[in-house]
């Protein structure tokens, strides 16, 4: 069956530091997504991406982060300049259309910043 | 007001119980409905999408009323299995996720 995959499934890094999470979404799917997710809170939505380029991004999808589809399959979330509140599980997510199809997750890199 | 709202619970209930999830959304443009589930530090799942003339799964039922922006998930004879947390989402392009309730089946 197929998968979105992320790596790394954990990352701890320095505040401060730049960091790059990498998802490879489902080869067919055209709409990809990251989320996050602190400790006990809820899935938050950080940005959409279509047609590469963005196609929508909440109030946390601030300066410091960036997304980039380099090369047709790769999908990267980099936080250039990580805080202690980015520490979170970060989901990667892929659909093959919008409305009622169903949103693939792949299992998440937990981010730590000390 | 919450985009999606539900009952963070705890649930706790005996196997063989039958349990009700309640969720609400604020946004009358929402276009799809959706029950995720999810179990500790993994990645939410799909459990089943949700239409107005409601749908079955074999144990799970779902119901979406579009006039009072509620969405419903039973769970009849649950399972030691079925303990995670349910997560009601919505659709408005992106998915709008609500806090989730945590059901724990004990035996």
């Amino acid at each position: 069956e197929p998968e979105v995959t992320q790596t790394p499934s954990h990352q701890v890094t320095q505040m401060g530091q730049e960091v790059i999470l990498r998802c490879v979404p489902i080869s067919n799917h055209l709409y990809f997504y990251w989320y996050r997710q602190i400790l006990g809170q809820k899935v938050e939505f950080l940005v959409s991406f279509y047609n590469n380029e963005i196609s929508e991004k909440s109030e946390i999808f601030d300066d410091q982060f960036s997304v980039e589809r380099p090369d047709g399959s790769n999908f990267t979330l980099k936080i250039r300049s990580t805080k202690l509140e980015d520490s979170a599980m970060y989901f990667c997510a892929s659909r093959t259309g919008r409305g009622n199809t169903e949103a693939f997750f792949g299992q998440g890199t937990r981010l730590t910043v000390v | 007001r919450k985009e999606v709202e539900q009952d963070p619970g705890p649930f706790n209930v005996p196997e063989g119980a039958t349990v009700a999830f309640n969720c609400t959304y604020s946004n009358s443009a929402s276009q799809s409905f959706f029950w995720y589930r999810q179990d500790c530090r993994k990645e939410p799942k799909l459990l089943m999408s949700v239409y107005s003339s409601g749908n079955e799964d074999g144990r799970f039922t779902a119901q979406l009323n579009r006039a009072s922006q509620y969405i419903s998930l039973l769970i009849r004879d649950s399972k030691l299995s079925d303990s995670a947390t349910y997560l009601c989402v919505v659709s408005q392009g992106k998915l709008i996720f609500g806090t989730g309730t945590r059901l724990q089946v004990f035996p």
